[in-house]
């Protein structure tokens, strides 16, 4: 069966020090991927999906940036952390074939001091 | 573009109590639409999911929604809250039921049950 990894699931960085989310999946070939924000109030909130290695879209112009280094990795990172990038974050994957089948990791809550 | 509004950010209900969680929405073409559950410190689980064909759409745990188009509505219906019920709750929308469409959420409506 597949399943998602996320890992840590809580992180408390300063102000201005780099960022690096990781995600893995297990038991399938080619996910999509997406890494989500969640922050207070305000929903999830896309922030990048991948259809493939090195293949990256993002949706909303930030701080971070996210890659695909294999097949069933997807990292979220940062050069520099702001205080408004505090939140709960979700990486999910899906096999493409309908959003019924989007699967969410456990997310990870960062805070941001 | 489409967009989701989640009536109520915090609802509570008594346990056995009808649960209503209300969602809009706003799709410049037929919609597919989703409810998601979040268990404390937990990603999201799909509860249930209208794509085409019959209205009321019945998921699991005991919950329906009803997709009405005359109201662009999705509502998340339980005849009768368990403790169990307490979570965050989420409607999604998007406009096509495959992973390269954006899929977007509603801010999230969080049920307490109170015994």
């Amino acid at each position: 069966s597949q399943t998602i990894h996320q890992w840590p699931a809580t992180l408390v960085q300063p102000v201005g020090s780099p960022l690096s989310l990781e995600c893995t999946v297990e038991g399938t070939s080619n996910p999509n991927l997406y890494w989500y924000r969640q922050a207070a109030g305000r929903g999830l909130q896309l922030l990048f999906y991948s259809v493939g290695i090195g293949q990256i879209s993002s949706e909303v112009p930030q701080n971070l940036s996210a890659s695909r280094p294999q097949d069933r990795q997807f990292i979220l990172s940062s050069k520099k952390l702001l205080l408004s990038d505090s939140g709960f974050y979700l990486c999910a994957w899906s096999d493409g074939q309908g959003y019924e089948k989007l699967f969410f990791g456990s997310g990870t809550q960062l805070s941001v001091l | 573009a489409q967009s989701v509004t989640q009536l109520g950010s915090h609802v509570s209900v008594s346990e056995g109590a009808l649960v209503l969680l209300r969602c809009n929405y706003s799709s410049s073409v037929p919609p597919y639409l989703f409810w998601y559950v979040q268990y404390p410190n937990q990603g999201l689980q799909l509860l249930l999911k209208y794509t085409t064909g019959a209205t009321l759409v019945k998921g699991i745990n005991g919950f329906e929604a009803e997709f009405k188009k005359s109201e662009t509505s999705f509502h998340l219906t339980k005849p009768s809250a368990h403790m169990s019920d307490a979570a965050e709750y989420f409607c999604a929308v998007t406009n096509s039921n495959f992973g390269n469409e954006k899929l977007t959420f509603g801010t999230g409506t969080r049920l307490t049950i109170i015994p």
